[in-house]
């Protein structure tokens, strides 16, 4: 149990459109989400924190205007990045923290590449 | 602000030999620390997580030991497989969820 999926794994996108990661989790419910970046031999970097029905938490530095979070349902959390720019490229990881037990239960990541 | 180091950032040894990976973090106030595997282009694995009141927990050939007082954790994995290849990350939770990542460890285990 506690799986979390991310869709799409791999995305390219041309610099100036908008692309959007979706998170589920499959078998529980999560009212709250996390969103990572991370950087080749890089640590995560927590983007934001997604609460259901609410607005999200943005960490400091990160622009809540280029990085759209939605947080529609107990299962599902999404991520868009805007106006995409090619250093917006990076490996993006989600995590769903599961209501039951409070622990954080991670996605596969999503590769965006922007050209 | 949570700091957490890892020391070595990479690590390559012969098939067999025990793995001492270690991890440090500046404030001792956490909820638990949790050691994750990373293979290249995926995300993440749990492998162990150590709540503060404990001082080791055991997996399989995984064993993690923290000492929450200084800021430490080791993570040893016995007679080490090329399957062990790998980047590990410990992360630290305080009380408000938000994990702190160490940059990760780079293990490679040659046959």
């Amino acid at each position: 149990g506690a799986v979390v999926s991310q869709h799409p794994s791999r995305v390219i996108c041309k610099s100036g459109t908008s692309v959007k990661i979706e998170c589920r989790s499959l078998d529980f419910q999560a009212t709250t989400m996390f969103w990572y970046r991370q950087f080749p031999k890089q640590s995560l970097m927590l983007m934001a924190t997604s609460n259901e029905g609410s607005k999200a938490t943005y960490e400091q530095g990160v622009e809540k205007d280029k990085f759209l979070i939605n947080h529609a349902s107990l299962t599902l959390s999404t991520l868009t990045v805007t106006s995409a720019h090619p250093e917006d490229s990076s490996f993006y990881i989600c995590s769903a923290k599961r209501t039951a037990n409070y622990e954080q239960y991670f996605g596969p990541g999503t590769r965006l590449t922007v050209t | 602000k949570q700091e957490v180091t890892q020391i070595p950032a990479a690590l390559s040894v012969p098939e067999g030999e025990n793995l001492v990976l270690n991890c440090s973090f500046t404030d001792s106030a956490i909820y638990n620390l949790q050691w994750f595997r990373q293979d290249p282009g995926k995300g993440l694995t749990s492998l162990l997580l150590i709540q503060s009141s404990q001082r080791e927990q055991t997996s399989g050939r995984l064993n993690a030991s923290l000492d929450k007082s200084s800021g430490r954790s080791t993570l040893y994995i016995a007679a080490s497989q090329p399957g062990d290849s790998a980047t590990y990350l410990c992360a630290v939770r305080p009380d408000d969820y938000k994990l702190s990542f160490g940059a990760g460890t780079t293990v490679t285990v040659r046959a």
